[in-house]
This record gives C-alpha cells, structure tokens and sequence, in this order.
C-alpha cells in the first residue's frame, strides 16, 4: 500500500507546548499536504509541501519533508485548546492525480 | 459564498435500498472526489473525477456507483451491494486538470447509518 503512516496514533499535551506529529511513505512523492479535521467536520487544509522543498511555516505551524528518509513533521508550537483535532498527512504522486491519506494523529490540547 | 456541500447530513438506510448522497461546489473546480471515513481511521477513496462526463474508481469502489454530468456536481449511490455502508463519507474538490494533486476542499460530509 502506497498509504502514510503517521505516528504517534494520539498525542496528549498541555496549552502552550508544542506538538510534533510525522508522517512517512513509501514511495517518490510529488506533494505532501497535511490537513485538520475536527470531530465530525470534514477536512481543512493547513499545509502544503512539494519534493523540492525542504520547509515552509504558516503562522504557529511548520513543516518539514525530507525525500530520502521519506517522512514528513508537522510542528504546531505554542498550542492552544482550539489545536484540539485530528490530523492528516496526505501524500500526492506524479501519476493519478489523488491523494492518499494517513491514518491520522488525534491531537488533544488540555487548557 | 464559494464552497462545497454536501446533503444530507445525516442518511438512513434500509437494507435492500440504495441511496444517494449529494455533493454541490461553486468552487469552478475540475476534480472531485469521494471518500468513506471509519471511525478512527483515514480517509479511503472511492471514486474520483478529473473533468465532466470521466471518473475513475478508487480504492474501494465496490457497492458504489457516481456520475458526473454537470462540473458542480458528483453523486455518489450507496448500492445495496455495499454490505456495510455505515461510515462518514467526504466530498472534495480541487482545480485539478491534467493529473494535477493539489490542495483538496472539503464539504461537512454526510454520516450514513443502516436501519
């Protein structure tokens, strides 16, 4: 299966921590995109990263991809309450145009 | 007020029946794509569509059927051939054309239960 594994499978900290979830695939990428999607809601999109990029930031989040270990980091810093969510990495090949997406963090922020 | 929706928010199914879910965008977008959610789990796709009067099967595309006659518009049927179709099922879009992968907007879904 071409599908990302994202680990960890749930994560658990308080406001103002950071948060680290990662994603890997398997095989040659052109895009890697990460998405939020809160309990019964569909998906937003946060974030997305072509194979020629090594790292792009959007507000409190950042994100990095490295091509030759094939994974990905999603880092939200200075969490909040509302960061609450599962989380998504999806990765984009040249062939098809679709998206597969990783089974997902489930993020939890305590205030 | 551009964006995608999907209706019904909520669908009840009898066994035996097929039902339809709807998925609208005024995006202007080329592709759209459906996909079924599992508790706990990632999204699967079902069947996806690059441009008016095409789709193509995903990776679970038994027991359900799409069309996709106008640009706006992408269908799904549920079959009765589909033996366990409870599940929260996505609408997306995206430019598209080509084969181009880029980012996907999503509808609220529509969460299927069995009578």
């Amino acid at each position: 299966s071409q599908q990302g594994e994202e680990d960890p499978q749930a994560l658990s900290i308080q406001e103002g921590e950071n948060a680290t979830m990662n994603c890997s695939y398997k095989t040659s990428i052109n895009n890697l995109q990460w998405y939020r999607q809160n309990s019964g809601r569909g998906l937003v999109h946060l974030i997305l990263i072509r194979s020629n990029e090594r790292e792009k930031h959007s507000g409190r989040l950042r994100v990095t991809l490295d091509t030759s270990k094939k994974s990905s980091s999603l880092l939200i810093t200075a969490s909040r309450a509302a960061d609450t969510a599962s989380y998504f990495c999806a990765t984009g090949y040249n062939q098809g145009g679709k998206l597969i997406f990783g089974q997902g963090t489930e993020l939890s922020v305590k205030p | 007020d551009g964006g995608i929706t999907q209706s019904p928010k909520y669908l009840f199914r009898k066994e035996g029946q097929n039902v339809t879910l709807s998925c609208e965008q005024n995006l202007n977008h080329d592709a759209m794509y459906w996909y079924r959610q599992d508790p706990g789990q990632g999204l699967r796709l079902i069947y996806y569509s690059q441009i008016v009067n095409d789709f193509q099967k995903g990776d679970i595309a038994e027991g359900y059927s799409v069309s996709r006659e106008k640009k706006e518009s992408f269908p799904l049927t549920v079959t009765s051939a589909q033996k366990n179709p409870t599940a929260f099922y996505l609408c997306a879009s995206s430019i598209g054309g080509a084969g181009r992968i880029e980012t996907q907007y999503f509808g609220p879904g529509t969460r299927l239960l069995v009578l």
